[in-house]
């Protein structure tokens, strides 16, 4: 299984409501990552967890939380967002003590926010 | 930090044309480098990458990039292309010193024309 799945696929939230977005893998990879991805911009980085462990936090407002319950799943909580927290929301996985290891991307999760 | 730099947003090329897609990266120390492609609405792929083995590196699609030290490029090419070819194609950095820490250039839009 080289897969990396996430749901939903699509969402529509208020800015006042509260939602979660899901990502799972069973590849055995113990790294894990979430991606922000604008309209026709490269992804960027938002958190990595390694070992379940929070390792790379790239000053992503708090109403972003990430939370990885263990070594397969990973969300991300979402909470008074605004506007212009609206993209394509990736999730990654990858072997972290392999150099140079490839990451391994889900098909992301498209969010609306009115 | 690390970082690459694609030149050219957006490349157009008849079915049939050879394909070059330009990537440069900015280290002293080589890194280790990635080309994904994303095509529409639809997570990221990984197409190859070069970890210190050798320099020509083949991946899948008939795709090929050449590690070049001298001239700090990973450039992606095909030798023919095809209209299936028409992607979102980004170039991508991890450094030796931070496993974990994945970097996207800004993307080239890659059209085929028939």
């Amino acid at each position: 299984d080289t897969e990396v799945t996430q749901t939903p696929k699509h969402l529509v939230m208020g800015m006042t409501n509260k939602k979660s977005l899901k990502c799972e893998q069973h590849m055995g990879h113990r790294a894990m990552y979430w991606y922000k991805q604008k309209a026709k911009k490269p992804p960027e980085l938002m958190f990595v967890y390694s070992y379940e462990k929070l390792s790379i936090n790239e000053s992503v407002p708090s109403r972003f939380s990430p939370e990885c319950p263990n070594s397969s799943l990973l969300n991300l909580h979402l909470h008074a967002l605004q506007p212009e927290d609206s993209a394509l929301y990736l999730c990654a996985s990858s072997r972290p003590r392999l150099a140079g290891g490839q990451q391994f991307f889900g098909p992301g999760t498209r969010l609306t926010v009115l | 930090a690390q970082s690459v730099t694609q030149l050219g947003s957006h490349v157009s090329v008849s079915e049939g044309a050879l394909v070059l897609l330009r990537c440069n990266y900015s280290s002293s120390v080589p890194p280790y480098l990635f080309w994904y492609v994303q095509y529409p609405n639809q997570g990221l792929q990984l197409l190859l990458k070069y970890t210190s083995a050798a320099t020509l590196v083949k991946g899948i699609n008939g795709f090929e990039a050449e590690f070049k030290k001298s001239e700090t490029s990973f450039h992606l090419t095909k030798p023919s292309a095809h209209m299936s070819d028409a992607a979102e194609y980004f170039c991508a950095v991890i450094s030796k010193y931070n496993n974990n820490d994945m970097r996207f250039g800004a993307g080239t839009r890659l059209t085929v024309k028939p």
